[in-house]
Order: C-alpha cells, then sequence, then structure tokens
C-alpha cells in the first residue's frame, strides 16, 4: 500500500563512492521530484520530471543524475560522493494537471552519511 | 532575501495555547500556498492549501495576504500531537514549489 517509497533508507558510504538511490509511486502521478534536507533542515528542491522529462533543474552539480525509466520511477545517481552530500533526501510525486492544489506526497526518506 | 521566509522557532507553548505562525514570500507571481508538517525523522506531509479567502480546517486556520505577500497558519488549543515542523510552501510557477525553512513548534504539557 505504501504510496511513494524509496530504497535504501539509509546509506553509508565512503568519500569518492558512487551510489544510488530509487524511488517508486504507485499513485498514477505524472511528475516525481527529488529533495536534498540537510542538516538545517531546509528542504530543497533538485530535480522535477513530467512523463520522464526532466522539467526542473536546480542548482545542482553534475555528479547527480536522475534517471526516470518509466513515470512511475525516479531514480538518482550521485558519483563521487563528498562529505557535504550528507543529508536526507526525498522523492516526491504529484499531479501535474487535473489537480487544483498538485498536493505533492513525499517518500519516506533516504539517510546519506559520506565518511 | 530568501524566497520562502517563516517565523524563527523553536516554538514551546502548553496544551490548548493558540499559536501563530507567519510566512513571507518573494515573488509576487506565486500561484498557489500551502502548509505543510514534517515530524521528527519523517517526511512532510500536507497539511493544508491556502485559499485567497481564507480557509479552516478544525483547529487549524490559514490565511493569505497577496498584497502583503504573506501566509499565516493559527493553531487553537494545541495538543501534544501538533508538535512537529511546519512547512509553508510556495507554487511559484510551472511546478515550481519552494519549501521555507520551518517552525518548529513543541507543545508542552
Amino acid at each position: 500500500d505504501t504510496a511513494v517509497s524509496q530504497t535504501p533508507k539509509y546509506l553509508v558510504t565512503q568519500m569518492g563512492n558512487d551510489k544510488s538511490i530509487k524511488c517508486e509511486q504507485n499513485l498514477g502521478h505524472d511528475t516525481m521530484y527529488w529533495y536534498k534536507q540537510d542538516s538545517k533542515k531546509f528542504l530543497k528542491i533538485m530535480f522535477s520530471y513530467n512523463n520522464k522529462e526532466l522539467i526542473i533543474n536546480e542548482t545542482v552539480p553534475n555528479r547527480f543524475s536522475p534517471k526516470s525509466p518509466d513515470k512511475a520511477h525516479l531514480n538518482l545517481h550521485i558519483n563521487s560522493l563528498e562529505l557535504g552530500d550528507s543529508a536526507v533526501y526525498f522523492c516526491a510525486s504529484s499531479l501535474l494537471r487535473g489537480s487544483s492544489y498538485n498536493e505533492q506526497f513525499f517518500g519516506p526518506g533516504t539517510r546519506l552519511t559520506v565518511l | 532575501r530568501k524566497e520562502v521566509e517563516q517565523d524563527p522557532g523553536p516554538f514551546n507553548v502548553p496544551e490548548g495555547a493558540t499559536v501563530a505562525f507567519n510566512c513571507t514570500y518573494s515573488n509576487s507571481a506565486s500561484q498557489s500556498f500551502f502548509w505543510y508538517r514534517q515530524d521528527c525523522r519523517k517526511e512532510p506531509k500536507l497539511l493544508m492549501s491556502v485559499y485567497s479567502s481564507g480557509n479552516e480546517d478544525g483547529r487549524f486556520t490559514a490565511q493569505l495576504n497577496r498584497a502583503s505577500q504573506y501566509i499565516s497558519l493559527l493553531i487553537r488549543d494545541s495538543k501534544l500531537s501538533d508538535s512537529a515542523t511546519y512547512l509553508c510552501v510556495v507554487k511559484t510557477s510551472y511546478d515550481k514549489v519552494i519549501f521555507g525553512p520551518g517552525t518548529s513548534l513543541s507543545v508542552i504539557p
């Protein structure tokens, strides 16, 4: 019954490694997002995809590459991890059309720690 | 100036108190406004949308002042379970949504 799921929930890795976080939604939404919430709890959008197409790409290092194989999945791949990448990464989804308020439903988050 | 700003927290209030949170936004073309709630170590969840005429949902009342670019959330009769961080959210354009930094609320027995 999980609406937006992310794996893994926790990720601890060394600097310089490459890692991926997966996200899936079963709500039939057409838009998916990645957010980063740092230690100061500020939630910042990174990417937004609509029907597998990138529509928002905030100022994010190109070490971060989102991939959307279909509109129910949006994965995040991170190359050459740095200490500053440590944060909680949230995936979210919404309906871009047909909904007046575009409520975003969030996944449980992936807590990434880079050592 | 940040695009969405909120009261600095934390707010510590006794049970039964009324508490108000403020939020300002910088983009006058912003279209939609929301309050989200985030519990400790959990994901944000929509609390309520904010309508131009103001709206109420039980103990929660949201107000919007477009001229002043100001949004508020009033919580009456605070419960222990209201303890959380409250995020002001503004939709500025084609699906660009900006979250405020949040205001932390602790309701004390």
